[in-house]
């Protein structure tokens, strides 16, 4: 069974870089037809969609955020990555890592989330 | 900012049906299908509908969704307490480079 895990800081600085670890297990990120992303959701407010990544390598960005949002993925340990620059109070957030099929609309699967603030 | 734009509130007593409505473009709703989510309290959204009007295995069918044109909905039939929370609906976009959407969500209550 697929488990998505995020890790990473949990407080980041103005104008640094956040940067979060989704650890997949029960599943290989190289399997083809499935999106790895990523999606936020500020304290009492909607669901943003940040990002994704195909097993391919093509990368796909929120229009918003593409000038500060790099997805990555390391194969040999299974995880991908955000790294999201020159964040503000505004990046504030709850960040979901995200399994999406391409091809079985039913693949959807979520990690429980980890918050993220920034504050000096 | 989303494109997809839902109605911030929606409430109903038990069962009672309640409809969410989700309106888009031609760029997304009209070009893709469409996915609704469920959120409650405090935990990863799930997901509620696929393909437009397809439940994954588990979901009751209380609930279904349909769409026309620009347009996605969501019906809640036969409303339940533990039905109270926020539901989101998704698609991709296909305007210039494509992203993913979700709309701004609606707070469902039961009374």
């Amino acid at each position: 069974q697929l488990q998505l895990q995020e890790s990473g800081p949990r407080l980041v600085k103005p104008s640094e870089t956040l940067s979060l670890t989704c650890t997949v297990s029960g599943a290989s990120v190289t399997n083809s037809g499935y999106y790895w992303g990523w999606v936020r959701q500020p304290p009492g407010k909607g669901l943003e969609w940040i990002g994704d990544i195909y097993y391919s390598g093509s990368t796909y960005y929120n229009p918003s955020l593409k000038s500060r949002v790099t997805i990555l993925v390391d194969t040999s340990k299974n995880q991908f990555f955000l790294e999201l620059s020159s964040v503000t109070a505004a990046d504030t957030a709850v960040y979901y890592c995200v399994r999406k099929g391409a091809y079985v609309a039913a693949t959807d699967d979520w990690g429980p989330g980890t918050l993220v603030t920034v504050s000096s | 900012q989303s494109v997809l734009t839902q109605p911030p509130s929606a409430s109903g007593t038990p069962g009672q049906r309640v409809t969410i409505s989700c309106s888009g473009s031609s760029s997304n709703i009209g070009s893709n299908t469409v996915k609704w989510y469920q959120q409650l309290p405090g935990t990863a959204p799930k997901l509620l509908i696929y393909s437009n009007n397809q439940r994954p295995s588990g979901v009751p069918d209380r609930f279904s969704g349909s769409k026309s044109d620009t347009s996605a909905s969501l019906a809640i039939s036969g409303l339940q307490s533990e039905d109270e929370a926020d539901y989101y609906c998704a698609t991709w976009d296909d305007s210039l480079n494509a992203f993913y959407v979700f709309g701004t969500g609606t707070k469902v209550t039961v009374l």
